[in-house]
């Protein structure tokens, strides 16, 4: 199966909150989990990304979880902002990373 | 100009017209893509170019002709295309395999209506 699964379709933060964005997938051959960033008028920018070797990675108020052994990986924006509103999309690929098959978004809006 | 750059940014056909959408990059990378960006759906691969050669086609209808010349410049040549053609298109560029990380860089798209 080629499919990324990703949850909720939309989702309201406070400023200063938490926002917990999930994704699922099936193929257990894919090894690279990046995570895209789309603003209005904007085409999607890579925010951050994984590779399964490790559990967790950070950058800054960006966080991804990543539980090899369920297949899915979440993206946790800390002190959420409301620059911050925009649609994310969860992603994964196997080798070389050219055939990204993504989730299917979801709008975030983090209210002042 | 920088990074991936796309025209026109919006395009209105009819199912008879034959239109085409260009896009350039220019951050030096090989491999250019088309996706298909549609409302609550995932983006959809359309095509990969390495080195100017098309190595991967997801099963797009021939409505729908890629174009590389280069490595910088793409084109999506449209002819008679169907109402549910309508969606964002958008062309991405990276460095091609091989050549270690290759982070894909978005340009910002151009909406198609079919009408």
């Amino acid at each position: 199966q080629q499919q990324v699964k990703q949850s909720p379709q939309s989702l309201i933060v406070q400023k200063g909150g938490i926002s917990i964005i999930n994704c699922a997938y099936e193929n257990t051959a894919f090894d690279y989990f990046p995570w895209y960033q789309q603003f209005p008028g904007k085409g999607p920018a890579l925010l951050i990304a994984i590779r399964p070797d490790v559990s967790e990675k950070k950058e800054g108020r960006f966080t991804i979880s990543f539980n090899k052994s369920a297949k899915q990986f979440s993206l946790h924006i800390m002190d959420s902002q409301p620059g911050d509103s925009a649609t994310y999309f969860c992603a994964a690929s196997k080798g070389g990373f050219q055939k990204l098959v993504f989730g299917t978004g979801t709008r975030l809006l983090v209210s002042p | 100009e920088t990074g991936v750059t796309q025209t026109p940014r919006h395009l209105v056909m009819g199912m008879t017209n034959k239109k085409s959408l260009k896009c350039e990059q220019h951050l030096g990378h090989n491999a250019m893509y088309w996706y298909k960006q549609s409302a609550k759906k995932p983006l959809e691969l359309m095509f990969v170019y390495n080195f100017k050669e098309q190595t991967e086609n997801n099963s797009v209808p021939s409505r729908f002709s890629p174009e590389c010349p280069n490595s910088s410049h793409l084109f999506l040549h449209l002819h008679t295309l169907q109402p549910e053609d309508s969606a964002l298109y958008l062309c991405a560029s990276s460095h091609s395999p091989g050549a270690g990380y290759n982070e894909q860089f978005f340009g910002p798209g151009t909406r198609l209506t079919v009408l």
